[in-house]
């Protein structure tokens, strides 16, 4: 069937030290990926998207990386800090008569200061 | 922070009753999308409204229903409520120039719904 997963559902690492989420899609008719943010009690929040023309994205100490042939995307925080301690999901959105999001089922991000 | 409001931030209900709970969308947005999210799982898609009719829906039976009013808020009701529809429900908003494809959604913090 069609999903979006992720590969570690639990992430650890040092502050200061670089981070990587990895995320993996099925359905490769989609054209538009994005990474969202989810702290304890709130909403997911926008980081970065990228779309399928793009192989590489970077944002504020925040880069995602789309690799088409393998269908898999990742997400890389530079100088991770407490701050970042979150859940972080992948979305894709297919291509469809509507806007519709998928979202995995999460990587759950630790700090350790 | 969105400018994205939902209400109540918190609801307990029993099984078999009705539940309805409200979104504001961010200024400038006619899209808004209702997810549920269960514990420890990402959000699922419930359905979209826009232009205050229906454009799109999930995997939900039909006691899950919504409305979308001209200033581009909305509602979700939930009928003869079961145990397993406890989880965080959130609402989305976006811009659509069609109602085909939009902008990045941007989520409300959320609406934890309990039934006991």
């Amino acid at each position: 069937g069609e999903s979006v997963g992720l590969h570690l559902p639990t992430l650890s690492v040092q502050e200061g030290d670089n981070s990587i989420i990895n995320c993996a899609y099925s359905n490769s008719a989609s054209d538009y990926f994005i990474w969202y943010k989810q702290e304890s009690g709130k909403g997911p929040q926008f980081i970065i998207d990228i779309r399928s023309n793009m192989d590489k994205r970077q944002g504020q100490r925040v880069t995602v990386l789309l690799n088409k042939t393998v269908k898999h995307l990742s997400l890389q925080i530079a100088a991770t800090q407490p701050g970042d301690s979150a859940v972080y999901f992948c979305a894709e959105n297919r291509k469809t008569s509507y806007d519709k999001v998928i979202f995995g089922p999460g990587t759950s991000l630790s700090v350790i200061p | 922070e969105t400018g994205v409001t939902q209400s109540p931030t918190h609801l307990i209900k029993t099984r078999g009753q009705q539940v309805t709970l409200r979104c504001s969308s961010q200024s400038g947005h006619n899209t808004v999308s209702w997810y549920q999210q269960a514990l420890g799982q990402g959000p699922q898609f419930i359905f979209q409204y826009y232009r205050e009719e229906e454009n799109g829906r999930g995997n939900f039976p039909p006691r899950f229903s919504g409305l979308q009013f001209p200033n581009y808020s909305s509602e979700l009701n939930v009928n003869a409520l079961e145990l397993d529809d406890s989880a965080l429900y959130l609402c989305a908003s976006s811009f659509s120039t069609s109602g085909r494809r939009a902008d990045t959604q941007y989520f409300g913090p959320g609406t934890r719904l309990t039934v006991l």
